[in-house]
């Protein structure tokens, strides 16, 4: 089964500055579909950025960007001048392509971001 | 939004007695899912939807049961609630090929 893991339970970030979450991932799938979603305090799961395994271009998002490190299975998020409204939990998420069937999703147990004033 | 809604926000039942979640969705998606959300396990997958009348198991099913008599709805059922089912509890859709979008959630705490 596939594992995505997440070893940062928390981080923390000055406001203006860079962080980066760390995430990996286990498959023996070749092609496949990685997500980053955010879960303010709020508690609404928000899509922050998608990548495609057979798209060698690292996904971008305003201030979100990934590293996608195919062969080492990582998938590491960089948020770049970090806002106080980026504080939130973040989880990796892992999915395969799917023919008409499931289209599961596996998450990370999630890393918790702080933003400090 | 993706104009997904969930029913209820927030509900306390004893143990023992059965719970019904709904998911609703105005988005004629075709995959529908349902997640728990605990602390130190991140989301996991209950069960899930590719169709009307359409559905199969996740990692979590034990104790849960789903229907999908219509598109637009998907009920999640605990036919005799524990407290080892208190979690809250998300539901998702899809379009096949795309990303996953969650409804705001539904806290379930049995007592």
């Amino acid at each position: 089964a596939q594992t995505v893991t997440q070893s940062q339970p928390e981080m923390s970030v000055q406001e203006a500055e860079t962080v980066t979450l760390s995430c990996t991932y286990d498959t023996s799938e070749s092609d496949y579909y990685l997500f980053w979603y955010k879960q303010p305090p709020s508690r609404q799961m928000i899509l922050v950025i998608r990548q495609e395994a057979y798209k060698q271009q690292n996904a971008t998002e305003n201030r979100f960007s990934v590293n996608f490190q195919k062969a080492a299975k990582s998938f590491s998020l960089k948020i770049s001048d970090s806002q106080l409204g980026d504080a939130a939990m973040y989880f990796c998420a892992y999915r395969e392509p799917s023919e008409g069937g499931s289209e599961k999703l596996v998450f990370g147990k999630g890393t918790k971001l702080t933003v400090n004033p | 939004d993706a104009g997904i809604t969930q029913s209820p926000r927030h509900k306390v039942t004893e143990t023992g007695t059965p719970v019904t979640l709904r998911c609703h969705q105005t988005e004629n998606h075709r995959y529908m899912y349902w997640y728990r959300q605990d602390p130190g396990h991140g989301l996991r997958l209950i069960h899930y939807s590719y169709g009307v009348k359409d559905t199969d198991k996740g990692e979590v099913s034990d104790g849960y049961s789903v229907s999908r008599s219509k598109t637009e709805d998907f009920l999640l059922t605990l036919e005799s609630a524990t407290s080892s089912q208190t979690s809250v509890y998300f539901c998702a859709i899809s379009f096949q090929g795309t990303e996953q979008y969650f409804g705001p959630g539904t806290r379930l705490t049995v007592t």
